[in-house]
């Protein structure tokens, strides 16, 4: 079983602050990973499909970062919005032991008017 | 197009029952994957199929089971059901389910509760 961490594990911010969390997973045998925006009483959302160390995806005022040879990604929000409050997921997919995303506990946003 | 589709919404079993589970991927996608998801924890990979073969298998029991059917959409199925096993239960589905580029779309869940 792959150990994937996520931090800090709850976060509120003002509306129009910046914020960005970490996604920790382990540095060897890297395929992918996956972000997720899961809003509360909706489906998880892709965001970003992260797979090359150094890789930078941006979708609106949201972007990721992946560094896979220390093994973390950071997802950044610029200029929050109450729209913004969710819980962030990332998922790291293992291929060597058959195809299976491990997820992290997520780290749950509140963007406060 | 519909996304993925999950039902029942709720379901309430009692200790020792059985339960089915249904799911329907989105038009053109072939790969179904299931996860259970408890409070305060990231979703747990339970089974991955692609083509109506497992592809991969989470740290479940046997009591756990799926299958998938010929127009890809998928049943889950658990056995003799413990308290433990009240979750969420989600579907995702994706093109190949394979791959880096192997983005999943989830469907809205099931949520179980064992009494």
């Amino acid at each position: 079983i792959l150990n994937v961490e996520q931090s800090p594990q709850s976060l509120h911010v003002q509306e129009g602050d910046s914020t960005n969390f970490t996604c920790s997973f382990p540095s060897s045998n890297f395929y992918a990973l996956h972000w997720y925006r899961w809003e509360t009483a909706k489906s998880p959302e892709a965001l970003f499909v992260m797979t090359l160390n150094g890789d930078e995806k941006k979708k609106g005022r949201i972007s990721a970062t992946l560094n896979t040879k220390e093994g973390y990604s950071y997802l950044y929000i610029k200029g929050s919005q109450p729209e913004d409050s969710a819980t962030y997921l990332c998922a790291f997919l293992d291929y060597t032991g058959g195809n299976q995303f491990y997820f992290g506990t997520g780290t749950s946003l509140t963007v406060i008017p | 197009d519909a996304g993925v589709t999950q039902s029942p919404t709720h379901l309430i079993k009692t200790r020792g029952q059985q339960v089915t589970l249904r799911c329907s991927p989105i038009s053109g996608h072939k790969s179904v994957s299931w996860y259970q998801q408890v409070l305060g924890q990231g979703p747990q990979f339970i089974f991955q199929y692609y083509e109506k073969e497992e592809r991969g298998r989470g740290n479940f029991p046997d009591r756990f089971s799926a299958r998938q059917f010929p127009n890809y959409s998928s049943e889950l199925n658990v056995n003799a059901l413990l308290l433990g096993d009240s979750a969420l239960y989600l579907c995702a589905s994706s093109w190949t389910g394979q791959g880096h580029y192997n983005e999943q779309f989830f469907g809205p869940g099931t949520r179980l509760t064992v009494l």
